[in-house]
């Protein structure tokens, strides 16, 4: 692994069921984040996290939930998918303490049907 | 909370004039600044960042950003832009105050017409 990863890149998902969109990052960044991003409405910031063990609500946190238990991992748990819930997945990290700049994954795309 | 306003949804410039892309923002305290930009189906990648010193940082690219707390902006400009440089282009804030929450604006199109 280098850098950060997110799986799946894209998944279909029947609206009701719970979904886990896994983040991972090797950097050994203290900082994470998950971003949905919605045509014409930029990223918008979920969930994020400061440090392992620790997680804060973003702007539209409703309908989604986090764990930090380690440095690396940082997955995001979607209760009960709705269709609106059909933007892109972002994740990131930083190393906040050294003002890096946040390095995002590729993306995954999620369409609830 | 931290806050970043693009102004424009699309910025059209011709291939070789120079190109700007507006960002203000809004934070307490003193701002972390950067701008990223993001080609079709993929992540954002980083271009640049202001942190502290000099007020004009240069980035990837050829693009560069000057910062100017009084009218707390962050253009981003470039020059003489090219038919590659057409993509989706975000201006991000953060500052440090118990969290390292990192806000992004709505982006701006930019088209760069041959």
């Amino acid at each position: 692994i280098a850098g950060i990863t997110q799986a799946p890149t894209s998944q279909i998902l029947a609206a009701g069921r719970r979904m886990t969109l896994r983040c991972t990052q090797d950097m050994r960044h203290n900082a994470m984040y998950w971003y949905r991003q919605d045509l014409g409405l930029g990223l918008r910031l979920i969930h994020y996290s400061n440090t392992a063990g620790t997680t804060g609500k973003g702007e539209v946190p409703d309908g989604y939930s986090v764990s930090r238990a380690n440095t690396d991992d940082f997955p995001l748990t979607l209760a009960s998918a709705v269709p609106s819930q059909t933007p892109v997945y972002f994740c990131a990290s930083s190393d906040s303490d050294r003002n890096t700049e946040a390095f995002f994954g590729q993306g995954t795309r999620l369409t609830v049907v | 909370a931290q806050s970043v306003a693009q102004p424009e949804d699309q910025v059209n410039v011709a291939e070789g004039n120079p190109l700007t892309v507006k960002c203000t923002y809004s934070v307490s305290g003193n701002p972390y600044l950067f701008w990223y930009v993001q080609y079709p189906n993929r992540g954002l990648q980083f271009l640049l960042k202001y942190i502290t010193g000099d007020n004009l940082v240069k980035g990837s690219y050829g693009f560069e950003a000057e910062f100017n707390k009084s009218q707390t902006s962050f253009h981003l400009k470039k020059p003489s832009a090219l038919v590659s440089d057409s993509a989706l282009y975000f201006c991000a804030v953060r500052t440090y105050y118990g969290n390292n929450r990192l806000a992004f604006g709505k982006g701006n199109q930019v088209v760069v017409i041959p």
